[in-house]
């Protein structure tokens, strides 16, 4: 059964940096053609992508926050691990990591973890 | 970036309805299309992939189709749990950088 769990802290204060936390089962990170995304949700709002690691572990960004965004992962955790710096009152979301299956999938997001809420607030 | 126009951004409809959602590409992005429907409270979930292959478990009222810019989602037959917001997200970009559209929210009448 694969599944994918968010964690991390629902509140942080604006300048500080978040850090969470994706884990992983049913799947290995290093397969080849799978990655893994972050993807967020402000409320009430659409999805936004943020970054992949994909099996060979390159990464990738969303480029209007790329200068924010650390992506990186522990395979032997299981885990990837997503860093966004200088946190702002609009960054409050719903954070979401999801497997991305290529070749017959198209690099669908075709797994998804239940997301966890962040607001940034003082 | 390709950027990702659904329309409408939000529909009423009655149950046994036929719907019928449209998302629109920047750029020719054949045929890496996919869409997605959303719950409240809960993550999206793969329909299609690949503009018109049903992802594994979704109902056969649901179908995909178009080309190049232009994609369609169908429902065929509205039922009561598919009220919900759906979006396409195109997986074209190389190197990778997905980008979703807008949702649409279907509403019950």
């Amino acid at each position: 059964q694969v599944t994918l769990r968010e964690s991390g802290p629902a509140l942080v204060k604006p300048t500080q940096t978040l850090t969470l936390t994706c884990t992983v089962s049913g799947f290995s990170l290093t397969t080849s053609g799978v990655s893994v995304s972050w993807v967020r949700q402000p409320p009430g709002k659409a999805l936004e992508w943020l970054a992949l690691t994909d099996w060979d572990d390159n990464t990738y960004y969303n480029s209007s926050l790329k200068t924010r965004l650390t992506i990186s992962r522990d395979t032997s955790k299981n885990q990837v691990v997503l860093a966004m710096t200088n946190m702002d009152p609009v960054d409050t979301a719903t954070y979401y990591c999801a497997r991305v299956s290529g070749y017959g999938l198209m690099d669908a997001f075709d797994m998804w973890g239940q997301g966890t809420m962040v607001t940034v607030s003082a | 970036d390709i950027q990702m126009t659904q329309s409408p951004s939000s529909l009423s409809a009655s149950v046994g309805d036929r719907v019928t959602i449209t998302c629109r590409a920047s750029q020719n992005i054949s045929p890496y299309l996919n869409w997605y429907q959303q719950k409240p409270g809960t993550a999206p979930k793969l329909l299609i992939y690949g503009a018109s292959t049903l992802q594994s478990g979704v109902p056969s009222r649901f179908s995909g189709s178009g080309s190049g810019t232009d994609f369609t989602l169908t429902i065929s037959s509205l039922q009561p749990e598919d009220f919900a917001t759906y979006y396409c997200q195109q997986s074209y970009s190389s190197p990778p950088s997905p980008t979703f559209g807008g949702g649409t929210k279907v509403e019950i009448k």
